[in-house]
């Protein structure tokens, strides 16, 4: 069965180090996006892409942030200045098609771990 | 305001029997889903129910939605050791935005 995959599971970085982490969507998917949960915390929405733009954006997904797609299968999240707070469980998810008004599951992926020192 | 929220918090309950967990939200929505997390894991998505639909069925699994009342809950039949797990629901209110709750915790006892 199709699934999401991400890559690095893990990853320990320094304030202030800029991050990429990486995300392989099920190929016929269209729609990503990137979500965080902060360990004990609810898993919060950080932004969508469709058609090589961004979609919508949390309030939390600032000018520190960025996405990307390279290429035809991967999905980038960028922190350009890690921060302590920046430590959580960052999930990517793809999805066939939009919840605009065509409701439609996202598969998520294992997550990577980033933790921020 | 919080969307999506579940309770209980947390739940234990001996294998065989049955798990009820409860969701609210708050604005309108177009879906609601659930999704199962194992400790430290990624998300499994379980069931999705459309803002028309009243009740679903996958498996041990039925959900419900009141839309009225804006809730929604989960039941799981025979449950499992397995079954141990986080539970959320997460709501889409039309731009594929996902509104996860805090999640109960659900430890089945063998």
């Amino acid at each position: 069965e199709p699934e999401v995959t991400q890559t690095p599971s893990h990853q320990v970085t320094q304030m202030g180090q800029e991050v990429i982490l990486r995300c392989v969507p099920i190929s016929n998917h269209l729609y990503f996006y990137w979500y965080r949960q902060i360990l004990g915390q609810k898993v919060e929405f950080l932004v969508s892409f469709y058609n090589n733009e961004i979609s919508e954006k949390s309030e939390i997904f600032d000018d520190q942030f960025s996405v990307e797609r390279p290429d035809g299968s991967n999905f980038t999240l960028k922190i350009r200045s890690t921060k302590l707070e920046d430590s959580a469980m960052y999930f990517c998810a793809s999805s066939e098609i939009r919840g605009g008004g065509r409701s439609e599951t996202q598969y998520f992926g294992p997550g990577t771990r980033l933790l921020v020192l | 305001s919080q969307q999506g929220e579940e309770d209980p918090q947390a739940l234990s309950i001996q294998e065989g029997e049955n798990a009820t967990m409860n969701c609210s939200y708050k604005t309108s929505i177009n879906n609601l889903q659930w999704y199962r997390q194992n400790s430290g894991r990624g998300l499994v998505h379980l069931i999705l129910i459309r803002s028309n639909e009243r009740e679903k069925h996958s498996g041990r699994l039925r959900v419900t939605l009141d839309t009225s009342k804006k809730s929604s809950s989960l039941l799981i039949t025979a449950s499992r050791a397995a079954d141990t797990a986080s539970y959320f629901c997460a709501t889409d209110s039309n731009t594929g935005k996902l509104i996860f709750g805090q999640g109960t915790t659900l430890q089945v006892k063998p």
